[in-house]
């Protein structure tokens, strides 16, 4: 099993649309978690950090379950601009840098 | 500021030989991690390391190593390289070695590299 596991997607919208995006971890033991965006043969960029007690940041809403090892996203009102690779990652047990990424979901907002 | 910075930006090889990779980490900060992706998956972590030292290393051969020098950029290198070491390889760059508040890590551009 992988560590962090996501649907590759791709996921085709229209414009205004909401979109969810869902990820699991198997180490129950995973202190923190975030979501990375990508776009197309760039580096990925911290979009937002996950808490347990959810967390908004404009359009975009994290939310995380530890009892079931369950992130989301969830975008609202995309944009064209929204097109690119969504990244769940969890972050280091015990300290340390490591960040364990999923494969990514592809999104594509479309007119 | 200057983001992280990484040399050369692509890189063409043939198996059996050597590489190394260059990246300059954020001023200021003092932990470089290095990942390696390849076409339609997500990074995976290959070392981290901090004030010199190595303090993570990820499911790589030894063919794979790395180093941090007192200005805190690093070099990785990858010996008697295969096909499948074709990939893009990241460095990221964060304050600290993991502690809350210090461990954001900022992605450099990548060195796309092709083995051929």
């Amino acid at each position: 099993r992988k560590e962090v596991e996501q649907d590759p997607g791709p996921f085709n919208v229209p414009e205004g649309a909401t979109v969810a995006f869902n990820c699991t971890y198997s180490n129950s033991a995973s202190q923190s978690f975030f979501w990375y965006r990508q776009d197309c043969r760039k580096e990925p960029k911290l979009l937002m950090s996950v808490y347990s007690s959810g967390n908004e940041d404009g359009r975009f809403t994290a939310q995380l379950n530890r009892a079931s090892q369950y992130i989301s996203l969830l975008i609202r009102d995309s944009k064209l601009s929204d097109s690119a690779t969504y990244l769940c990652v969890v972050g280091a047990t015990g300290g340390g840098n490591k960040l364990t990424f999923g494969t990514g979901t592809q999104l594509k907002v479309e007119l | 500021d200057a983001g992280v910075t990484q040399s050369p930006t692509h890189l063409i090889k043939t198996r059996g030989q050597q590489v190394t990779l260059r990246c300059s980490p954020i001023s200021g900060h003092k932990s470089v991690s290095w990942y390696q992706q390849v076409l339609g998956q997500g990074p995976q972590f290959i070392f981290q390391y901090y004030e010199k030292e190595e303090r993570g290393r990820g499911n790589f051969p030894d063919r794979f190593s790395a180093r941090q020098f007192p200005n805190y950029s690093s070099e990785l290198n990858v010996n008697a390289l295969l096909l499948g070491d074709s990939a893009l390889y990241l460095c990221a760059s964060s304050l600290g070695a993991g502690l809350a508040g210090e461990s954001e890590q900022f992605f450099g551009p990548g060195t796309r590299l092709t083995v051929l």
